[in-house]
């Protein structure tokens, strides 16, 4: 079945740098790609969906970048802020699936001052 | 801002006693999925509806864990005999089509402790 990889586990970034996740998936045929965020306590907030071939989406401090060709996923945080800490997931809807999502294995995220 | 509602927020049982968690979709939110995210952040999906009927559910569901989503009432999922390893978040997301382009909306989880 699908694997979706996400790299890298942990990320710690000054405030006001950029911070970069990737994910890589196997199912050629994967069809909705979605990022994820997780801070303590909390369920998951959708940041963005992309389903596009070649994406990207611009949301509020981010970016995100869908390449099917190579299968990956990216997510971008242009300036990273403290409120950015959190846990991120990318995810993704394999052509075998349903409907059900398979999950990255998750960021780590720490923006400092 | 998702509004799936999941109740309660935490939950402690001992070994073998039964859990019960509920969830009320997004207004207008046919499909409903339950996930489960263990300590080490891994995803395992265990049954989604559509309105009422089960459209996936995978082995572990089928054994010792049931769901249901009658009208009008909210959205279940019970465990018959929980175990140390049931320990975990547990997920309820909506979502406002069956097709699959439609994106799951999460609640804040109810947070399982087996004791």
């Amino acid at each position: 079945g699908e694997q979706v990889e996400q790299r890298p586990p942990h990320l710690s970034v000054r405030e006001g740098d950029s911070a970069v996740i990737i994910c890589t998936y196997t199912d050629p045929n994967s069809y909705y790609f979605f990022w994820y965020k997780q801070e303590p306590g909390a369920g998951l907030q959708l940041l963005m969906k992309v389903f596009s071939s070649t994406e990207i989406n611009e949301g509020q401090g981010f970016t995100v970048l869908l390449n099917k060709k190579d299968k990956q996923l990216s997510l971008n945080l242009t300036a990273a802020h403290p409120g950015d800490s959190a846990v991120y997931f990318c995810a993704v809807t394999p052509s075998s699936s349903g409907q059900k999502l398979v999950f990255g294995q998750g960021t780590i995220l720490k923006v400092y001052l | 801002n998702s509004k799936v509602i999941q109740t309660p927020r935490y939950l402690v049982k001992g070994q073998g006693q039964k859990a019960k968690m509920r969830c009320i979709p997004e207004k207008g939110h046919p499909v409903v999925f339950w996930y489960q995210q263990n300590k080490n952040n891994e995803f395992k999906f265990l049954i989604n509806f559509q309105n009422q009927e089960v459209l996936q559910q995978i082995d572990m569901t089928e054994k010792r864990f049931s769901a249901e989503c009658p009208s009008n009432s909210p959205c279940s999922l019970e465990i018959q005999s929980s175990e140390a390893g049931d320990s975990a978040l547990y997920l309820c997301a909506s979502s406002l089509l069956g097709g699959r382009y439609a994106e799951q909306f999460f609640g804040p989880g109810t947070r399982l402790t087996v004791l």
